[in-house]
This record gives C-alpha cells, structure tokens and sequence, in this order.
C-alpha cells in the first residue's frame, strides 16, 4: 500500500531545530519529487518547499528560506526537513506529500497525515 | 510563484441545496500540449489531512460522490456541490499543479445554514 509516514515533531523551543523525516513506503518513491506543506492551527494549508526526484531542483518558501533544508534519500525511500532557527510561527502541522504524477489518463497525488511541531518557549 | 485566489471565503448552505466556490489563478494552468488544466481541489475535514476530489479541473478522484464536479479553463476555475449533505462540512481548497511550487487558495470553509 502507498503511503507517507511523517515523524519527528515535537514541542521545540524558539530558536531551536528539529528534523522532520517522512517514510515512503509501497512505492517507486525515487521518480517522484515531493513536497513539504505545513497547516498552522486555524490557517489554510501553505506550501515549505519542493524537492524534485534527483535533487536538482529545490524550492522554498520565502517564510522558511535561509532557515530549513529539504533533502532526501532515494535508496532509504526517505525526504527529510531540517528545520533551524524555529520560531512561534512555524508552529504547524507539517505535511509530507507527494507530487502530482499524471499520464495520459490519469493523475495520483498522496499526503501523509502529519506531525505537529509546536515552537513555544 | 502562481497565486491562487478563493471566494468566498466561506459559505453557509441549507442541506440539499447547491454551493459553489471560485477558484482564480494569477496566470494560465492550462498546458497547450494537452489541453488540460493542472488545477486540483481538495476537501479537508478537522484532524485530517486534505483529501483531493477534482483534478485536472473537472476529473472526480475515484470514489468521490457525483455530486461534486469542477469547472474552469485557464485562470477561472468552481467547484460546485449539487446537493449539499452533513459530511460535506469541511474546508475546501484549490490547488495548481501547472508549475512548481505547487501553490494552493487560502481555503473556503462550508457550513451548514
């Protein structure tokens, strides 16, 4: 069975870093690029960052850049989010999701379903 | 990045009425290679991650009931709901696939009246 399994999160305090991990097991996760996307409590879903199947192309938002790093491991099936520098407003459920893949007929997204992380002092 | 606009921002429906939501693009997600449009909606219920029911604008994700369908080409987009039933209650969002990053609305939240 596809699916995502996020851990990692916790309660960190301001200025704090944590690591995210997100497991992929079930399928070829190695040509899929991925997406981090995090939910404050209350808000709408917002986008972190984007890493493409190789490695070659990462994107962040401008709210965590210079602060996370997204990398993965295609031989443990992984992608990870180092987050550094945490502050009150990163305080959110974060996502692991893959990218849409279409064919000709049809297209596949998958999310997990989440880890909190909770920056408070 | 492609921002998503939608609206309302939310909505209150009597069951068994109809509702709608609008969904803007501030550029195209139509791909001219193969005419379809790389937008998607979701449907999110509390403590739960989104569940997508529409992609490529119009095509119900299997399993998902026909009372929701999707409309638009370009940068104007509606997901209507026919015949609004309790489980429908829920935050919708749209989301654009065209380009990377994959950039969503900031949510529509549907009620019962």
């Amino acid at each position: 069975e596809e699916q995502l399994v996020e851990s990692g999160g916790g309660l960190v305090k301001p200025g704090g870093s944590l690591r995210l991990s997100c497991a992929a097991p079930g399928f070829s996760f190695s040509i899929y690029s991925m997406n981090w996307v995090r939910q404050a409590p209350g808000k709408g879903l917002e986008w972190v960052s984007f890493i493409s199947s190789s490695s070659s192309t990462i994107y962040y938002a401008d709210s965590v850049k210079g602060r996370f790093t997204v990398s993965r491991d295609n031989v443990k099936n992984s992608l990870y989010l180092q987050m550094n520098s945490l502050r009150a407003e990163d305080t959110a459920v974060y996502y692991c999701a893959r990218d849409f893949y279409c064919s000709d007929t049809s297209c596949s997204v998958l999310w997990g379903q989440g880890t909190m992380v909770t920056v408070s002092s | 990045d492609i921002v998503m606009t939608q609206s309302p921002d939310s909505l209150a429906v009597s069951l068994g009425e109809g509702a709608t939501i609008n969904c803007k693009s501030s550029q195209s997600v139509l791909y001219s290679s193969n005419n379809k449009n790389y937008l998607a909606w979701y449907q999110q219920k509390p403590g739960q991650p989104p569940k997508v029911l529409i992609y490529w604008a119009s095509i119900r994700e299997s399993g998902v009931p026909d009372r929701f369908s999707g409309s638009g080409s370009g940068t104007d987009f509606t997901l209507s709901i026919s015949s609004l039933q309790a489980e429908d209650v829920a935050v919708y969002y749209c989301q654009q696939y065209y380009s990377p990053p994959s950039t969503f609305g900031q949510g529509t939240t549907v009620e019962i009246k």
